[in-house]
């Protein structure tokens, strides 16, 4: 079964700057599917921004861009110009073509903190 | 509102009760789900409807009990449940594989006393 890990449970920067977050997974298949949600406090999970592991060319959406790395099966979500609004926790998740069974796999979370 | 409305927003129950939570999506989507989310927990899949037929429910305790009368309606019913249920309940939908992402509804925070 697969997994996915973020290694960092809290983050915390200033409006307007830039922010890192990190994800790694395991899967010994080769195409599968990566995303980004969001969650703020209102609960409801957001989708940020979606990877097909078949395409090299890292996606972007507007302010939120991912470095794909598949070899090293890493997957780490930048936020550029953040801003308060992006204050929510994180999560990173993966999911085969199919989906089925095994749904969604998700990430623990980051929690982001956006200071003003 | 994001296509997937869940209700109720709240719940509060005793260990004997018997309640159900409801899910609804309007997106024509064919494939629904149930997800659990503990405090610093992943996200847990429960259940997982497909064509309304069950796919997998990863060994559920059978104190949660789906039901998907449609392509548009999931139900969790509950009965004689542990105060280690409480948790936010997600309900999910999305379109086949599911390789353009999940739609979330907003959850019911369950709490068992």
């Amino acid at each position: 079964a697969q997994t996915v890990t973020q290694s960092q449970p809290e983050m915390s920067v200033q409006e307007a700057e830039t922010v890192t977050l990190s994800c790694t997974y395991d899967t010994s298949e080769n195409n599968y599917y990566l995303f980004w949600y969001k969650q703020p406090p209102s609960r409801q999970m957001i989708l940020v921004i979606r990877q097909e592991a078949y395409k090299q060319q890292n996606a972007t959406e507007n302010r939120f861009s991912v470095n794909f790395q598949k070899a090293a099966k890493s997957f780490s979500l930048k936020i550029s110009d953040s801003q308060l609004g992006d204050t929510a926790m994180y999560f990173c998740a993966f999911c085969y073509p199919g989906g089925g069974a095994d749904g969604l796999t998700f990430g623990k979370g980051t929690h982001l903190i956006i200071q003003p | 509102e994001t296509g997937v409305t869940q209700t109720p927003r709240h719940l509060v129950m005793g260990m004997t009760n018997k309640k159900s939570l409801k899910c609804e999506q309007h997106l024509g989507h064919n494939a629904m789900y149930w997800y659990k989310q503990s405090a610093k927990k992943p996200l847990e899949l429960m259940f997982v409807y497909s064509l309304e037929e069950r796919v997998e429910n990863n060994s559920v305790p059978s104190r949660f009990s789906p039901e998907c009368p449609n392509s548009s309606h999931l139900f969790l019913h509950l009965h004689t449940l542990q105060p280690e249920d409480s948790a936010l309940y997600l309900c999910a939908s999305s379109q086949d594989s599911g390789g353009y992402g999940y739609t979330f509804g907003s959850g019911t925070r369950l709490t068992v006393v």
